[in-house]
């Protein structure tokens, strides 16, 4: 059974300040996503990592994928107001199904 | 991206009602999916609406408690039934319209509240 990690579950940061949000999956997955989701609010679609080495890049944000590792981050860099939200990863099960992990998160304060 | 709207967007409901949410797409669909978020924690997906046939449920989702229909490739249904308040969260419906990279887009969501 796939099961996704993320962590921190909870990031409280600096305007103007970098950090990143990693993502762990058990088993072996070909795609990541990525999505955000304000409150009260549905998922809105971040990023989709198809392969070993992809790298995404959408603003202050950025993406990655090590699938040897299992691993995808979720870079932040020079944090703004308005990136606050909670972030969810969520890897690939098969048969077009996805598992999510817990989410972060992220509060970004002056 | 496809666009997703959900009836009714809330509702509180009494113990042991059945409330019935609609998620209707602007353009054909491959998959449909129904996902439960309980309040603050991650989605669990519920069941993969099928097109035409019984839905395919996760472990822990029954059809009894969660009918769900499919009639064409832009409409679906489920059914919360029997509701009690452990059934309150956020029921999201989800769609892949086989662009490439099967992203799944969500609903905006029905939040359900049971006392």
């Amino acid at each position: 059974e796939l099961k996704v990690e993320q962590n921190p579950l909870f990031l409280s940061m600096q305007e103007g300040k970098n950090y990143t949000i990693y993502c762990n999956y058990s088993t072996t997955s070909d795609r990541l996503y990525w999505y955000r989701q304000d409150p009260g609010k549905s998922l809105e679609s971040l990023f989709v990592l198809l392969s070993n080495g992809a790298v995404k890049q959408e603003g202050r944000l950025m993406a990655s994928l090590d699938t040897k590792a299992r691993l995808s981050t979720l870079h932040i860099t020079a944090a703004v107001h308005d990136l606050s939200a909670t972030y969810f990863c969520a890897a690939y099960a098969g048969s077009y199904q996805l598992t999510f992990g817990k989410g972060t998160k992220l509060s970004v304060i002056p | 991206s496809a666009v997703i709207s959900q009836k009714p967007s809330r509702d509180i409901c009494q113990r042991g009602t059945s409330l019935t949410i609609q998620c209707q797409v602007d353009s054909q669909v491959t998959m449909m999916f129904w996902y439960r978020q309980q309040p603050g924690q991650s989605l669990t997906l519920i069941a993969t609406a099928n097109q035409g046939s019984e839905a395919t449920y996760e472990s822990g989702f029954v059809i009894d408690k969660f009918p769900i229909s499919r009639p064409n490739l832009t409409f679906s249904t489920l059914t919360v039934s029997n509701m009690s308040p452990e059934d309150s969260s956020i029921y999201l419906c989800s769609v892949i319209n086989r662009a490439g990279t099967d992203t799944q887009y969500f609903g905006p969501g029905t939040r359900l509240t049971v006392l």
